[in-house]
């Protein structure tokens, strides 16, 4: 159980283009997910908190205009690149937890390469 | 400020041998402590977690010691294995509901046959 999967896992886009990538729990409902960011041989970078129904909760430094997120249904939220730039091209990763229980479970990743 | 400090950066282990990966924090509100493993393109899966309230968690070839008072805990992998060359990630949380999640810099461990 507590599977979380991402879609795409690889995307490829022109300068300037957006990008959608939804991050789904298959199992189980998820009043919160989180967004991370992970450079070559890094460590994952916390971009934002996404609440069910509400407003992300954008880290310091992560552009909220920049990272559209949306947390649309308790199994679903997406993360929207907009005008996405080749210093956007990174992994991203999102990962839930099921309410009342700690553990993060998170998805397989999604590599998006900005040409 | 890097609020888990994770070493060795990379570790190279003969297979059947014991990989040892120590982290240390600062932080004394954090309640649980992760390590999880990431092979490359994929997401980091949980492999084991401890609270501490106990010493050493063990599970399978895998076992985490915590020393509370010295703020470190270590990630022991017994009788390591080639499957296991993966990169490894310590992690502490503070507080409930799995917010703020804080990340070691990572360990690329390569087990060779």
């Amino acid at each position: 159980g507590a599977v979380v999967s991402q879609h795409p896992s690889r995307v490829i886009c022109k300068s300037g283009t957006s990008v959608k990538i939804e991050c789904r729990s298959l199992d189980f409902q998820a009043t919160t997910m989180f967004w991370y960011r992970q450079f070559p041989k890094k460590s994952l970078m916390l971009m934002a908190t996404s609440n069910e129904g509400s407003k992300a909760t954008y880290e310091q430094g992560v552009e909220k205009d920049k990272f559209l997120i949306n947390h649309a249904s308790l199994t679903l939220s997406t993360l929207t690149v907009t005008s996405a730039h080749p210093e956007d091209s990174s992994f991203y990763i999102c990962s839930a937890i099921i309410n009342l229980v700690d553990t993060q479970y998170f998805g397989p990743g999604t590599r998006l390469t900005v040409l | 400020q890097q609020q888990v400090k994770q070493s060795p950066q990379s570790l190279i282990v003969q297979k059947g041998g014991i990989s040892i990966i120590n982290c240390a924090y600062e932080n004394t509100a954090f309640d649980y402590f992760p390590w999880y493993q990431q092979f490359p393109g994929k997401g980091p899966a949980l492999l084991i977690a401890i609270r501490p309230d106990v010493s050493e968690k063990k599970e399978g070839r895998f076992t985490i010691s915590f020393n509370k008072s010295a703020k470190q805990f270590s990630l022991h992998i017994m009788d390591s294995q080639p499957g296991d060359s993966a990169t490894y990630f310590c992690a502490a949380r503070a507080g409930t509901g799995a917010n703020n999640l804080f990340f070691g810099t990572g360990t690329r461990l390569t087990v060779i046959p």
